[in-house]
């Protein structure tokens, strides 16, 4: 039972456009939403994070949007660069529990 | 400041060799995990130690076994590899697991391949 799905495992753009990264979760408990970015042969690291008691974090360039009866948070990357280039892992959890990973989106952006 | 050392960063195997990965950090974390990841499956969890003396099964478990050293320390420990072990494990911490978004931070991994 995959509580955290991101359906698209690729995505590309032009470098300076917007990157959508999706995620969809099916455990209303959540209460914090994360997202990491993974370079080749580097560990996930932290990128940003929301309440659910949110409906958007902003930090410089990437905000994420929450739309909880959705069940439904979105990564946007604005411009994007070609050092966005990575993989985006999408990942919940409920107080007092352990993070729930994505399967990770794979963004292209291209110069 | 080198947050999360994982230790080898490669290692080849045989079926039914046994090895152990090692991993610390200097960021005086309580909680502490082993993730393993593999193609089209995201970040799996195979166990986690919320403080010092305790450790938990996450979702993979199976084949597995972890010891909390201390707190610094956190090893994963393959008792008898299996081909379907094979895959890039990383080791990650936290601050705490009550509350909050329990932001991880991970190590760079360590690529092991069974054959």
């Amino acid at each position: 039972d995959q509580q955290v799905k991101q359906n698209s495992p690729s995505l590309s753009v032009q470098e300076g456009r917007i990157s959508i990264l999706n995620c969809d979760y099916t455990n209303s408990m959540f209460d914090y939403f994360l997202w990491y970015k993974k370079y080749p042969a580097e560990g996930p690291t932290f990128l940003i994070s929301i309440s659910s008691i949110k409906d958007k974090n902003e930090d410089g360039r990437f905000t994420v949007f929450l739309n909880k009866s959705a069940k439904h948070l979105s990564l946007h990357i604005v411009p994007s660069q070609p050092g966005d280039s990575a993989v985006y892992f999408c990942a919940a959890r409920k107080t007092t529990e352990k993070l729930v990973f994505g399967k990770g989106t794979k963004l292209t952006v291209n110069p | 400041n080198a947050g999360v050392t994982q230790t080898p960063k490669f290692q080849v195997l045989k079926t039914g060799q046994s090895m152990t990965l090692q991993c610390a950090q200097d960021m005086n974390h309580n909680s502490m995990y082993w993730y393993r990841q593999d193609p089209g499956m995201g970040l799996r969890l195979i166990y986690y130690s919320a403080s010092e003396g305790t450790t938990d099964k996450g979702e993979v478990p199976n084949g597995y076994n972890v010891s909390r050293l201390n707190k610094r320390e956190f090893s994963l420990r393959l008792e008898s590899a299996a081909p379907s072990q094979t895959s890039v494990y990383f080791c990650a911490s936290s601050e705490a697991g009550v509350s909050g978004a329990n932001v991880l931070t991970f190590g760079a991994g360590s690529r092991l391949t069974v054959l």
